[in-house]
């Protein structure tokens, strides 16, 4: 069974500063793996994928992650955080195959910027 | 483009109610998708569908949920006779065929049970 894990409920952060939002997943074979954002009363927005090809992915928003497959982490990741980046993240796995398949979600981490 | 639609966004019944949720896809996905987001819960799949039939169901929590999707688009969740642990936020998302799974999602119905 796929799944998981995002260790923090909360991650604070002072605006200009770097950020990281971590990100764990058990999965059998190649994992497909995710960022999506949610910001108050909308729906999840993607942020960016890991499929294949080279660990280090770039998303929207200044965001990236990298893929550490060794230790099964997905971390978001941006330089210089935003006031604006203030939401809250998922992260979430699925098995490659043949098409579309329904994702499986970390719990979410809320991220706060503070100025 | 026109994103993903969802009605209502807001809706509040009785307990032992019937509702229903509508998921309008962004034309020409073929993937639709119902999840479930409660406090504290993050987000628990439901149910999908390929085209109008549904291969995975596994997510419904009970015999009162179901849903249906018609003519490859439009797509109704049905909760019969509510309960107060229905209260969530239901959110509707929909993939293009070979989208290497990127799932675009609807602002979602919260569903309040008296």
């Amino acid at each position: 069974a796929q799944s998981v894990a995002q260790p923090e409920d909360q991650v604070n952060v002072a605006e200009g500063n770097p950020l990281t939002v971590k990100c764990t997943y058990s999965v059998s074979g190649n994992p497909y793996l995710f960022w999506y954002v949610q910001y108050p009363n909308r729906g999840l927005q993607f942020l960016l994928k890991y499929i294949t090809g080279d660990n280090l992915v770039k998303g929207s928003y200044g965001f990236e992650a990298e893929f550490n497959k060794s230790q099964t982490s997905f971390h978001l990741k941006k330089p210089s955080a935003l006031v604006s980046d203030s939401a809250l993240y998922f992260c979430a796995v699925s098995s490659p195959g043949t098409g579309n398949t329904p994702l499986v979600f970390g719990k979410g981490t809320r991220l706060s910027v503070i100025a | 483009g026109a994103g993903v639609s969802q009605s209502p966004s807001n809706k509040v019944t009785e307990k032992g109610k019937d509702v229903e949720l509508r998921c309008d896809p962004i034309s020409g996905h073929t993937a639709l998708y119902w999840y479930r987001q409660s406090l504290g819960q993050g987000l628990e799949f439901l149910i999908y569908f390929q085209g109008n039939s549904a291969p995975d169901k596994s997510g419904l929590p009970s015999d009162r949920f179901s849903a249906e999707r018609t003519g490859g688009s439009v797509s109704t969740l049905t909760i019969q006779r509510t309960q107060q642990e229905d209260s969530a936020v239901y959110l509707c998302a929909s993939s293009p065929p070979a989208g290497k799974n990127i799932q675009y999602f609807g602002a979602g119905t919260r569903l309040s049970v008296l």
